[in-house]
């Protein structure tokens, strides 16, 4: 299952918001939602912010949310912050797990 | 605490063998699929293999199907990545990840002449 994400890059005022997609090559419908995005902050490992394609995980601030269905699903940020700089990547693991391509955030 | 602390990255020539292992902490090991995630210089994530819980099923990027194979330690708490017949494009930072939600810090594997 190939992941496409876009934008591939996104530039955002801080406190604005942003929203980033994620496109799956196949349905993923009826196997429980098993996609999830991570974040991976500069010279850090990934992290774990959505799972489930809306839930958030332990930790991670109200301000992501995750949704979507079938073969497209969405990252929202309400109001970025100096934090949320880096690349986010958005996954599937109903089959052997594929990632997309990432999406580099960074602050204007 | 979850704690997942890889180590045996490193430098090889290309066609050697390299042996990561990662050991875990803070949960309880055996309820869990254990996957080796990688990422080469300036690019982005790919899953390499995954085990799960008792070490019965265990699958593969198709780029290291036939040279890489991962195992389990339940005894140990501890994953391994055999890596042999490496090549240049190997050379990553390669992660211990628990299911999808815990990352360790990554072992460097450097592939070269």
């Amino acid at each position: 299952i190939v992941m496409t994400q876009t934008p591939l890059s996104l530039s955002v005022t801080a406190g604005q918001p942003a929203s980033m997609s994620c496109k799956s090559s196949q349905s993923l419908l009826h196997n429980s939602g098993k996609t999830a995005w991570l974040l991976q902050k500069p010279g850090q490992p990934p992290q774990l912010l959505i799972y489930e394609i809306s839930n958030r995980f332990s930790g991670v601030p109200e301000r992501f949310s995750g949704s979507g269905s079938g073969t497209n699903f969405t990252l929202q940020i309400s109001r970025v912050e100096a934090a949320d700089v880096g690349v986010y990547y958005c996954m599937q693991h109903i089959e052997f797990p594929t990632l997309g391509q990432g999406t580099n955030l960074e602050i204007k | 605490e979850v704690q997942l602390v890889e180590s045996g990255g490193g430098l090889v020539q290309p066609g050697g063998s390299l042996r990561l292992s990662c050991a875990a902490s803070g949960f309880t090991f055996n309820d869990f699929w254990m996957n080796w995630v990688r990422q080469a210089p300036g690019r982005g994530l790919e899953w390499v293999a995954n085990i799960n819980q008792d070490g019965s099923e265990s699958y593969y990027v198709d780029s290291v199907k036939g040279r890489f194979t991962i195992s389990r330690d339940n005894s140990k708490n501890s994953v391994s990545l055999q890596m042999n017949s490496l090549r240049v494009e190997d050379t990553a930072v390669y992660y211990c990840v628990r299911h999808i939600d815990h990352w360790g810090q990554g072992t460097r594997v450097t592939v070269s002449s």
